[in-house]
């Protein structure tokens, strides 16, 4: 079965210093993994996916990811936090299983911004 | 390009009510998700329609049901509501595929009393 962990529930970083937030998966097969952004009060906007292409994935926002197969890992990271950037965020793997593409979503990761 | 809209965007229902809720798909998707997320949660799965006829269903009771529509808009509806069933309800929208990125609407909350 496809399943995703979050290894941090919440994660505290200062404006203008770099992002890591840390996602492994699970799968029987190769992967189709992304990451979304949940502002308050808004709905799920996406900022990057792998799809067996590059292993170093460009986003939105200055943010990107990088596929590790023998680390099972897909840990997005920023170089430079902004104030904008506070927000909840999930890493997600598409299940293909028995023709319906559903996604398996972590528990997410809070993102808090310092000034 | 319309993105996906969902309606209403705020609801409250008391236990035991029904309730209807709406998504219009992005123009050119034909696959609509449904997906609950609790308060704290990520969203978890509830079931999947494509070209109208239901294509995936997760760990979800029966009183929870769904259409989706010629044009691929889509509804769920919740039987018999209960307490546990208050949470933020996502509709996405795709083409065909696992790869094909999955566009949510807004959502509606749900309250349930």
């Amino acid at each position: 079965a496809q399943s995703v962990t979050q290894l941090d529930s919440h994660v505290s970083v200062s404006e203008g210093t770099p992002v890591l937030l840390r996602c492994n998966y699970s799968s029987s097969y190769s992967p189709s993994l992304f990451w979304y952004v949940q502002h308050p009060n808004k709905g799920l906007q996406l900022l990057l996916k792998y799809t067996s292409a590059a292993t170093l994935v460009k986003g939105i926002n200055g943010f990107e990811a990088e596929f590790k197969k023998s680390e099972t890992s897909f840990h997005l990271t920023k170089p430079s936090a902004h104030m904008s950037d506070a927000a909840e965020y999930f890493c997600v793997v598409s299940d293909r299983t028995s023709g319906t593409y559903k996604y398996i979503f972590g528990t997410g990761t809070r993102l808090k911004v310092l000034a | 390009e319309t993105g996906v809209t969902q309606s209403p965007t705020h609801l409250i229902k008391t236990r035991g009510q029904q309730v209807t809720l709406r998504c219009s798909s992005q123009s050119g998707h034909n696959t609509v998700s449904w997906y609950q997320q609790a308060l704290g949660q990520g969203p978890q799965f509830i079931f999947q329609y494509y070209r109208e006829e239901e294509n995936g269903r997760g760990n979800f009771p029966p009183r929870f049901s769904g259409l989706q529509f010629p044009n691929y808009s889509s509804e769920l509806n919740v039987n018999a509501l209960e307490l546990d069933d208050s949470a933020l309800y996502l509709c996405a929208s795709s083409g065909r595929g696992g790869d094909n990125e999955q566009f949510f609407g807004p959502g509606t909350r749900l309250t349930v009393l």
